[in-house]
This record gives structure tokens, sequence and C-alpha cells, in this order.
């Protein structure tokens, strides 16, 4: 079962920040938070990952609240394009027992208006 | 660009084949992974490979095999004894080392519809 929780779906209009949140109370000490998007028909894409602190990349930010009991993924500019569903993961980096684990829960549909 | 690359993006498959997913990457990873993921669902873990001639069973292999003979080729069989194939199918690879991080990365997915 996914360990984490987010809405089901979620609008935003163009060109305005789109604010994902997603809820993992039972996270472990060692465990990353991990958010892909997959359009549909298409591979899961990569995002943006974290453990504690706040990343950011070419994409995306990551914010992680202090008691890593949940997480926001900020797209600071949506377009027509970032119209996908938004998985957020949690997972252990490394260790053999959880290789090629990806639990995928049921995501949040984000619809980007014009 | 480096990435991860599938082919076919749709294929069919009578009842009794055999059929073969492609996956190749050249992103340099250590470790390949496929999935098979349902309409609606999240994906489950087929088979993955660490290291080159050496592979390991994920939580659904039955039914299918897999072989490593290269580092950037991971392909995949789906066999006559899956019972229900049809699916959308995705590879994966990653780095595989403490200091570097593991961040899985997927192909564009294979369609597979048993007719």
């Amino acid at each position: 079962d996914a360990k984490t929780t987010q809405p089901t779906s979620m609008d935003c209009a163009e060109g305005r920040a789109a604010n994902l949140p997603c809820n993992h109370s039972t996270i472990s000490g060692n465990e990353y938070v991990y958010w892909y998007r997959q359009i549909h028909s298409q591979g899961p894409q990569y995002i943006i990952h974290g453990l504690k602190n706040n990343e950011t990349n070419e994409m995306a930010s990551l914010i992680i609240t202090e008691d890593r009991k949940s997480s926001t993924l900020i797209l600071p500019h949506a377009t027509l394009r970032d119209t996908a569903v938004y998985y957020c993961i949690v997972r252990v980096q490394h260790g053999s027992s959880n290789t090629g684990k990806l639990i995928f829960g049921q995501g949040t549909t984000l619809q980007v208006k014009p | 660009d480096g990435g991860i690359t599938q082919s076919p993006k749709y294929l069919f498959r009578k009842e009794g084949q055999n059929v073969t997913l492609s996956c190749e990457q050249n992103l340099n990873h250590d470790a390949m992974y496929w999935y098979r993921q349902d309409p609606g669902q999240g994906l489950r873990l087929i088979y993955y490979s660490q290291i080159v001639n050496d592979f390991q069973k994920g939580d659904i292999a039955e039914g299918y095999s897999v072989s490593r003979e290269k580092k950037e080729s991971f392909p995949l069989t789906v066999t006559s004894a899956q019972k229900n194939p049809t699916a959308f199918y995705l590879c994966a690879s990653s780095i595989v080392g403490r200091n570097s991080g593991n961040t899985i990365y997927f192909g564009e997915g294979s369609w597979l519809t048993v007719v």
C-alpha cells in the first residue's frame, strides 16, 4: 500500500503556481520523498526528490515540513503541458530489500486551464 | 540526448505466442527494471537487474523472462504462460551506488494487447 495521501484532483490557471500537497505521516527517517508525473500513455517522468531540506531544480521546488510528515511540490509557472497525474512516493534510497520498489498511489490529477 | 528507448510502442499478440519488448538505455546506468501498469493501477515490478548477466524476480515474474547480456539492454519476453498479458509495460534504469543516489528513470512504455 502507498504510504502517501494526495488529493484526487486539482485545477490551476495557466501561468500561476501549482502547489500539490502530499501527506506522508508514517515516513521513516531514511525514506526520501520522490515526485513523478505521468501523462496518459507515457512513462512516469521524474521531477524531484528530497530527504529533509527543501529542494529546487529546473522543473519544480519541493518543500518538506520540519517534521517530514508532509510536503508540497511547487510548479512555479504552470503551463498546459503540466497537465498530468502527479505521484508522491516515499522510499528508501538505498538498500537491496526495496530495489526497484516504487509504490504509486492514486496521485493527483492536475488540470492546468487557460 | 541520453535516455531510455522502448520498442515497439504498440504490440499485438495472439494467444499462445511469445513476444519480446526491447529496452535500451544510453545513460550508463547499472540497474534496469521492468514494470507492468494496468489501467488506473500503480506499477508492479516484474524483473530487475543490477549488473550484467544477473537479474532478479520482482513481485510478478511468472510468465515473463529477461536477459541482461549487455549493460545497455534489458529485453523482456512475455511468454504464453502469462495469462493476462494485456497491459502497459515500462522499462526503467538507475545508477547503483550508495553515494550516487538511485533515482529511477523511465522509458516511454510499450502497450501490449492480446488479440
